[in-house]
């Protein structure tokens, strides 16, 4: 499985933009990055997934670096709601299943 | 409600005995897949099945078996139980393919006692 890297923790203000970063050196070109959060004691929730260009949902905007080695997942305007645990995951076809890392540990600070 | 559900919520069982866990996938969704998620651990991906057949396995004990039913339920079956085995089971189900997201249910938590 292709592996992504995240930082352990991130901590950010209440209202203001929360910029999510994870690397994965190694994507090939069919696999497509998925986030998902996961809120203590609930299951991951589905967030924001791409393959090459930026996306934008309801929840949050996925920008994905051009040579697809690194993406952001970026929360506008991060509410108390927000504060979870965040997955970026690899999924290729043939691949399904979700390989979850240790993700990113978001505070949000009131 | 995220659309997959899972029965029960909360279970409680000793040592040796045997549990069933179920999940309805999302309406439409053809995969299921299972997922157990101790304290000390992050989530573990156990099996997959894909329309009735078994896709893909993970890090699933030989006492740990499923099965994907015609009307697309599935059952996991812990045999055997041990206090390790305690943890937050998760169904997950997705329509088959990588190009969208999966729906998590909201989980079945083991205690073994």
């Amino acid at each position: 499985d292709a592996k992504t890297t995240q930082p352990n923790s991130m901590e950010s203000n209440e209202e203001e933009p929360v910029h999510l970063p994870c690397n994965h050196s190694t994507i090939s070109g069919t696999d497509y990055i998925h986030w998902y959060r996961q809120l203590p004691s609930q299951g991951p929730e589905y967030v924001i997934h791409g393959l090459t260009s930026n996306v934008n949902n309801r929840m949050a905007s996925l920008a994905i670096a051009e040579d697809r080695k690194s993406s952001t997942l970026i929360l506008h305007r991060a509410t108390l709601r927000d504060a979870a645990v965040y997955y970026c995951i690899l999924a290729n076809f043939g691949n399904e299943k979700l390989t979850f890392g240790t993700g990113t540990r978001l505070t949000i600070i009131p | 409600d995220s659309g997959v559900t899972q029965t029960p919520k909360h279970l409680i069982t000793a040592t040796g005995q045997r549990v069933t866990l179920r999940c309805s996938p999302r309406s439409g969704d053809l995969s299921v897949y299972w997922y157990q998620q101790s304290l000390d651990q992050g989530l573990q991906f156990l099996i997959q099945y894909y329309n009735g057949e078994e896709r893909a396995k993970g890090n699933i004990l030989e006492r740990f078996s499923a099965q994907q039913f015609p009307d697309l339920h599935s059952e996991l079956n812990l045999s055997s139980l041990e206090l390790g085995d305690s943890a937050l089971y998760f169904c997950a189900s997705s329509e088959g393919t990588v190009r969208n997201g999966y729906t998590f249910g909201s989980g079945t938590r083991l205690t073994v006692v």
